[in-house]
């Protein structure tokens, strides 16, 4: 068990809608990471999070928003969503912006 | 653009033999890299790291080796264990860019008994 939740685990919807997906960093933990894994692909770095702000950006879609809470859990937010969106969505966290990071469980998203 | 690449998808290996596995990465700002190990319906774990200012680091059954001048980097497992069968990641990140990790795409290793 890394620390890190996500909530929900498996997230089935239909194209066109919106979804939110949850993420409780490691007591501690300041900086959030949000990555999307697609089928039998590695790990596709979407942004991240420093103590509430955004730090770093990366392949993230317009239709994809995120944000850090100020009691520093995050949520990525995704909307009119494709089939193309299916994938596997990992939260993860670290104490500070320049050692590893602990992934959770990860939310399957299936959009139908 | 794949700024961290892992050209081998599968590893199939001996119980007790060792392992290799590679990762090769094009930005030479990248000064940290990590290995995590990942299994079906688990999120990854991180297994160890490397700075730039090393060449080596060592952990138990587990060395990953940096060979900046090849931007290249392996992990070593000896000896290897069923259990050791899982999807390995490398990742990089540059200190400056606020330790954003590109990750590569992945090498599945099975350890047969």
């Amino acid at each position: 068990d890394s620390g890190v939740t996500q909530t929900p685990k498996h997230l089935i919807t239909a194209t066109g809608q919106r979804v939110t997906l949850r993420c409780s960093p490691r007591s501690g933990d300041l900086s959030v990471y949000w990555y999307q894994q697609s089928l039998d692909q590695g790990l596709q770095f979407l942004i991240q999070y420093y103590n509430g702000e955004e730090r770093a950006k990366g392949n993230i879609l317009e239709r994809f928003s995120a944000q850090q809470f100020p009691d520093l859990h995050s949520e990525l937010n995704l909307s009119s969503l494709e089939l193309g969106d299916s994938a596997l969505y990992f939260c993860a966290s670290s104490p500070s912006l320049n050692t590893e990071a602990f992934f959770g469980q990860g939310t399957r998203l299936t959009v139908v | 653009d794949q700024q961290v690449k892992q050209n081998s998808p599968s590893l199939s290996v001996q119980e007790g033999r060792i392992s290799i596995l590679n990762c090769d990465y094009t930005n030479s700002m990248f000064d940290y890299f990590l290995w995590y190990k990942k299994y079906p319906a688990e999120g990854p774990t991180f297994l160890i790291s490397i700075s730039s200012i090393k060449d080596k680091n060592e952990d138990g059954r587990f060395t990953v080796f940096l060979n900046k001048s090849a931007k290249h980097l392996s992990l070593h497992i000896v000896p290897s264990q069923p259990g050791d069968s899982a999807v390995y990641f490398c990742a990089a990140s540059a200190t400056y860019n606020f330790n954003k990790f590109y990750f590569g795409s992945g090498t599945k290793l099975n350890v047969k008994p």
